[in-house]
């Protein structure tokens, strides 16, 4: 089973800041890596697949990047509705999909 | 509007069985292979299993394996998870996802495009 560790588990940051998230997949992944966003009570969102190309709808200030094993989710300019969690998941090693613990990203 | 919801969640006690649907409207059901995924109070995402478009392939985590069925019904757009000798641990809120990809054999490789809103499993004595 391919592990994938987030961090920080906990990012602080003002509204209009940018925002940096990372996830480590256990062993390559190549470019098969999604990103979701779930609020609380809500199901999870997908922001991102192939590790940098846009789901529909989803804003500009999303934007993906990396590939193998390091990979990192960036917010440009931080709304209030981007306050969530987020979760990278791998679904290179089909069908064992895997997700990351997520990390939260709170108002600093 | 695309749209998957789910439905037949409750109380159960440890050892019993549960059937929980997701129903889909606003796609082409029948193309799409569908997935459930859990997640327990608090706690991240656990993919439990899949089955192709057509329903002839499935697969399931090790931790509901043999205890676990998926299945769908393409002429109802309908999708189900058939859950046997429930325990604690399978306490979650359960959601079906749609594969973003459409067609795929066996299995999609490719991310989860749309979620349902979650139906929640309660296993306890």
């Amino acid at each position: 089973e391919i592990v994938m560790t987030q961090s920080p588990a906990t990012l602080s940051v003002s509204p209009g800041e940018r925002a940096t998230l990372s996830c480590r997949a256990s062993q390559s992944v190549s470019s098969n890596l999604a990103w979701y966003q779930q609020k609380p009570g809500q199901a999870p969102r997908l922001l991102i697949y192939g590790a940098s190309t846009r789901a529909t709808g989803i804003p500009a200030r999303f934007s993906g990047s990396g590939s193998g094993t390091e990979f990192t989710l960036t917010i440009s300019s931080l709304q209030s509705e981007d306050f969530a969690v987020y979760y990278c998941q791998q679904y290179n090693n089909w069908p064992l999909y895997t997700f990351g613990q997520g990390t939260k990203l709170e108002i600093k | 509007q695309v749209q998957l919801v789910e439905s037949g969640g409750g109380v159960v006690q440890p050892g019993r069985s549960l059937r929980l649907s997701c129903a889909a409207s606003g796609f082409t059901f029948s193309s799409y292979g569908m997935h459930w995924v859990r997640q327990a109070p608090g706690k991240g995402l656990e993919w439990v299993a899949v089955i192709s478009y057509d329903g002839s392939n499935k697969y399931y985590a090790d931790s509901v394996k043999g205890r676990f069925t998926i299945s769908r019904d393409n002429s109802k757009n309908t999708l189900y998870l058939q859950m046997n000798s429930l325990r604690a641990e399978d306490t979650a809120v359960y959601y079906c996802a749609k594969d973003r990809i459409v067609g795929a054999t066996p299995i999609s490789n490719d991310a989860f495009d749309i979620w349902g809103q979650g139906t929640m499993v309660t296993v306890s004595s």
